[in-house]
Order: C-alpha cells, then structure tokens, then sequence
C-alpha cells in the first residue's frame, strides 16, 4: 500500500540552487496538492492540481514551479532557493476535493 | 476569506484525563467541509474525520468525540481517558467553495504517564 510517496526525504540546498521535490500517487486520485509546513505552523497551500494538465495558485506560490503531466505524478519546482524556503514540503492527494487528503510523509528542506 | 483558529497552541495533560482541543472557524460559505488531522512526532498526517457544514450530528469513534456547533462557528474535539500514543499535534481545517483546505496553527498535546 505505496499511497503518497515523496522523495527525497531529507534534502540540503545551496542559496540559489533549485530541485524538484518529487510527489507520486498510486490511489488514482484526480486531486493533488503540495503544502509547506514552517516550524511550529499549520500547514500552508503551495499549489494544487485538479487533473492531469490543470494547475493553480494556492496560498503561497512564490518562488516555486508545478506541472501535472499525469495522474499519478505532481513534481514541485524550486528553481532559486532562498533560506525562507526552509521547510517540511507535504505532497497530498484525494479523489474530489470533499474527501479527505491521503498525505506523503514529507520532505525536509534546509537552505543554507 | 476563510480562517480557522486553534487558540491552544500546547495542552499537557496526564493519562487517563479527557482533554478537548478546540476548533473555531470563519468561512462566508454556507456549504463546506471540516477535517481533524494528527501529526504524531513521526511528522506524518494522519487523517481522523471529515463533518460538512449540513451535518451538525456529534461523532464518536472509540475515544474520541467531535462537536460540531454552526451557531459558534466550532468544531471540538474531545479525547476521552487520554494515553502516552495520543501525543501529538492536531490540526483543524476548513475547505469551502473552492478546493483550497485552510488549515489552523495545530494543538501541540503532550500526554505524561
């Protein structure tokens, strides 16, 4: 039972490099998010997708990228890293929008 | 805009005591959906229930109990006889109209034996 799985793990930047964090979903679920966790702090929408080639906005985009190329895949882009970045990156995913998000066990972030 | 508050930040408690960890809500929407999250110190999310905005029936589910009141925009959540594996943090969140889910700050609750 894979459900959300998210790599890397545990990840160091450089200012200024950039990754991809890496989301996949074996629940063939329409929906998938990415959210970032900041020490002591709820949880806070970056992007969302609805379906394969449909992406939006969620509460804080800046500075990071999404494409959807498939049901199962929803990579998140961070193409400058600053140390505001410094985060826990949750990827989730859900059948529709109403129905509890299934969530991946996240990816630490540090940029130094 | 739509908010949700959890105002304890931290509750320590001993085993075996009920605790209640408290929810309230802003939303201009007169449909929407509410969830309950545990992160345990492992960092994972770990879904726990899922009330909409037509369904103010309470929920219990073993230990744990849910009251939703539309009247005080709140949605609680009570651990009865709480144990050591019920620390945690617990996140409320709302998700309206649209597909955003807003999530609260979390309740950090430290259970002691």
């Amino acid at each position: 039972n894979a459900g959300v799985t998210q790599t890397p793990k545990f990840r160091i930047l450089k200012i200024g490099q950039s990754m991809t964090l890496q989301c996949t979903q074996d629940m063939n679920h329409n929906y998938m998010y990415w959210y970032r966790q900041d020490p002591g702090m709820g949880l806070k929408l970056i992007y969302y997708s609805v379906g394969a080639g449909i992406t939006d906005k969620g509460e804080v985009p800046n500075g990071y990228n999404v494409s959807r190329s498939t049901t199962e895949d929803f990579p998140l882009r961070l193409e400058l890293a600053a140390p505001s970045q410094t985060s826990v990156y949750f990827c989730a995913s859900s059948v529709d929008s109403n129905q509890p998000q299934h969530f991946g066990d996240g990816t630490r972030l540090s940029i130094l | 805009a739509q908010k949700v508050t959890q105002a304890q930040t931290e509750i320590s408690v001993v085993e075996k005591e009920d605790v209640t960890l408290d929810c309230v809500y802003e939303t201009r929407d007169t449909t929407y959906y509410l969830f309950w999250y545990k992160q345990p110190p492992s960092g994972e999310l770990v879904f726990l229930i899922r009330r909409n905005s037509f369904d103010e029936q309470n929920e219990i589910s073993g230990r744990y109990s849910w009251n939703f009141q539309k009247s005080t925009s709140s949605f609680n959540f009570t651990i009865t006889a709480s144990q050591v594996v019920d620390s945690a943090v617990y996140f409320c969140a709302l998700r309206n109209a649209g597909n955003m889910l807003t999530f609260g700050g979390g309740t950090r609750l430290m259970v002691k034996p």
